[in-house]
């Protein structure tokens, strides 16, 4: 257990749809990073928060976009959703500082988008 | 920006044999590297980093890998494999300078291990 919580676990709409994806970083990590992985594009990086603010950006699309609430939790929302996003979406944290430390991830939220 | 390279999409070896993965970077400063491994089903683990002390590393379930700045390389090894280590690994590198230390990962390799 790494200490990151995804939820849902699981989640199954239709396209056009928009949906919420949460993560808790663990305990006193101020960084939050989220990825996308599918089968024919791997693991790719979407957008990084560090304590409320946003960081680095990666291959999201605009469709996409995602926040970090005061208490460091942080919500990745896809709306108009199309079958190509559907895909494992992981989020890691990791602590302030520190260049070496290592990101912590989550166990995923997969999506299916029929 | 920098990027990482696994050659080999996918290794198989026999049980008891030694894993080998390969892994290259491009960073014109040293770097951070880790080794991650993601069962079937379930989010990255670290397995080892590299942060510039020691060049051999060594990680949780018997792996290693070497830092060889010569050669750009951090590859991954274990002299024995085992059935549990069927898996997928990922290279990632990290670059202090960029804002939000993003990390970079690989395409990944899939390891099968053969009774």
């Amino acid at each position: 257990d790494s200490g990151v919580t995804q939820t849902p676990k699981h989640l199954i709409t239709a396209t056009g749809q928009r949906v919420t994806l949460r993560c808790s970083p663990r305990s006193g990590d101020l960084s939050v990073y989220w990825y996308q992985q599918s089968l024919d594009q791997g693991l790719q990086f979407l957008i990084q928060y560090y304590n409320g603010e946003e960081r680095a950006k990666g291959n999201i699309l605009e469709r996409f976009s995602a926040q970090q609430f005061p208490d460091l939790h942080s919500e990745l929302n896809l709306s108009s959703l199309e079958l190509g996003d559907s895909a494992l979406y992981f989020c890691a944290s990791k602590p302030g500082g520190g260049r070496g430390n290592e990101q912590f991830f989550g166990p995923g939220t997969r999506l299916t988008v029929l | 920006a920098q990027s990482v390279t696994q050659l080999g999409s996918h290794v198989s070896v026999s049980e008891g044999a030694l894993v080998l993965l390969r892994c290259n970077y491009s960073s014109s400063v040293p770097p951070y590297l880790f080794w991650y491994v993601q069962y079937p089903n379930q989010g990255l683990q670290l397995l080892l980093k590299y942060t510039s002390a020691a060049t051999l590393v060594k990680g949780i379930n018997g792996f290693e890998a070497e830092f060889k700045k010569s050669e750009t390389s951090f590859h991954l090894t274990k002299p024995s494999a085992h059935m549990s280590d069927a898996a997928e690994y990922f290279c990632a590198v990290s670059d202090a300078r960029d804002t939000g230390n993003q990390f970079y990962f690989g395409t990944g390799t899939s390891l099968t291990v053969i009774p």
